[in-house]
């Protein structure tokens, strides 16, 4: 059984550009939520998707957009990128049925914006 | 003011021996969940213990319990019998609000070193 997949693992950009990542979720799971953690400190929420919709978002402008699709998997998209966006990027994965108790990470795509 | 607060940046516990890491939360939100992660030096979040506010007894999953006071809003995982392995940051967190509108809230996280 497949955990969680994140893609790609590392990727360097230029400011000004756009990024596009990907996360499938662990198999049966129907919930995708979004992290940022930039170097030394904890990952802060950026937003929830649960049946194809952005359910909750944190304090993160509208130049981090998502989309989640019908096999449940998702994308953070990430537009005119600042240096300050560098950070790891955890896709995490939970079942809503079970109120989302147990929340599967994947390895995360560490962004390097220079 | 600080959602979940994590007070101790570095802990070190001897091998063998069992260790404390603080949590307290902040929420007026009665429905809500507590969550303690370990993230190793790779960088993968791997999920401890979870706590739901309306459970009546404290959580346990193997080495891991989660001392839950609620009224003291404090959620402090205990490891018992340390490895070496167990030498990571540690993170509290909390999910507040029901179903499938929810938002989770990390702390600063604790690195813990377990000594041989």
């Amino acid at each position: 059984d497949a955990g969680v997949t994140q893609s790609p693992t590392h990727l360097i950009k230029t400011r000004g550009q756009q990024v596009t990542l990907r996360c499938s979720p662990k198999s049966g799971h129907d919930t995708v939520s979004w992290y940022q953690q930039a170097l030394g400190q904890g990952p802060q929420f950026i937003f929830q998707y649960y049946e194809e919709e952005e359910r909750q978002r944190g304090n993160f402008p509208d130049r981090f957009s998502g989309h989640q699709f019908p096999n449940y998997s998702s994308e953070l998209n990430v537009n005119a990128l600042l240096l300050g966006d560098s950070a790891l990027y955890l896709c995490a994965s939970s079942l809503s049925r079970d109120g989302n108790t147990e929340a599967f990470f994947g390895q995360g795509t560490r962004l390097t914006v220079v | 003011a600080q959602k979940i607060t994590q007070t101790q940046p570095g802990m070190f516990v001897q091998e063998k021996e069992a260790v404390t890491l603080d949590c307290t939360y902040d929420t007026s939100d009665p429905s809500y969940g507590l969550f303690w992660y370990k993230q190793p030096s790779s960088g993968e979040m791997i999920f401890l213990i979870y706590q739901g506010s309306y459970d009546q007894q404290n959580a346990t999953e193997g080495r891991y319990s989660l001392n839950f006071q609620k009224a003291r809003k404090s959620a402090n995982l205990v490891i018992s019998a340390s490895q070496l392995g167990d030498s990571a940051m540690y993170f509290c967190a909390m999910r507040e609000g029901p179903g499938g509108y929810q938002k989770v809230t990390f702390g600063t996280g604790t690195k813990l070193q377990v000594i041989p």
